[in-house]
């Protein structure tokens, strides 16, 4: 079983609907992160968490919201989505004092 | 903010053939990443560096603090390397996460 996992894989939305992207974990990592690739752009950092009770705005935060459930899950929220959130999300995963980042397998997200 | 610049953005090159991605910074970093994604989406992590130089298998990262710049090598190159390596720096401080290059496209043809 992987590590980091995302639900929905794929998603097909309308405009002003409400959705949300699920990641969990099994590492047991307590940093948690949120980012979008869109082409051209690179990955860019939407939100991340250092534990339950620690949430931070990363780069592009406007127009999502998060929420950390439990230290092995890690939300994104779209509250209306917009077609310009059309692209791939990511979620990864750090232990605290090691460098490296685990990443889920992604979310496609297509908003109409 | 941490400015990522990768070259070049797409590579085709033989089989066989010595590869040679470059990354470049501009704020000083805690570390260094080297990113793999295939045409499936998927990433994973090839190399953190932070100093110096590592190698895994056929792969080589270098890295230069002093010039804020950093290589990933690949030697004698497989169809099977083809895919995205992307470049990414965490800077330090108090804020946290990947700051990422656009990527760079490798097609290794047989």
């Amino acid at each position: 079983d992987a590590d980091v996992t995302q639900t929905p894989r794929n998603r097909i939305t309308k405009t002003g609907k409400r959705i949300m992207l699920e990641c969990s974990q099994t590492k047991g990592h307590d940093r948690m992160y949120w980012y979008r690739q869109d082409p051209g752009l690179g990955l860019r950092l939407i939100y991340y968490s250092f534990d339950v009770k620690d949430i931070n705005k990363g780069e592009i935060s406007d127009g999502y919201s998060v929420s950390r459930q439990a230290q092995a899950k890690f939300s994104l929220s779209l509250e209306s989505a917009i077609p310009n959130q059309t692209a791939l999300y990511f979620c990864a995963t750090r232990a605290q004092g090691e460098e490296t980042q685990y990443f889920g397998p992604g979310t496609r997200l297509l908003v109409l | 903010k941490n400015e990522v610049e990768q070259s070049p953005q797409n590579l085709t090159a033989q089989e066989g053939e010595f590869i040679t991605i470059n990354c470049s910074y501009s704020v000083g970093i805690s570390a260094l990443h080297w990113l793999q994604q295939h045409p499936g989406g998927g990433i994973v992590s090839l190399f953190m560096l932070s100093s110096g130089k590592k190698k895994h298998g056929r792969l080589i990262a270098t890295i230069n603090i002093q010039e804020k710049h950093s290589s990933l090598h690949i030697t004698a190159s497989h169809p099977r390397d083809s895919a995205v390596y992307i470049c990414a720096v965490r800077s330090g401080g108090g804020a946290d996460g990947l700051t990422f290059g656009k990527g760079t496209h490798l097609i290794i043809q047989p």
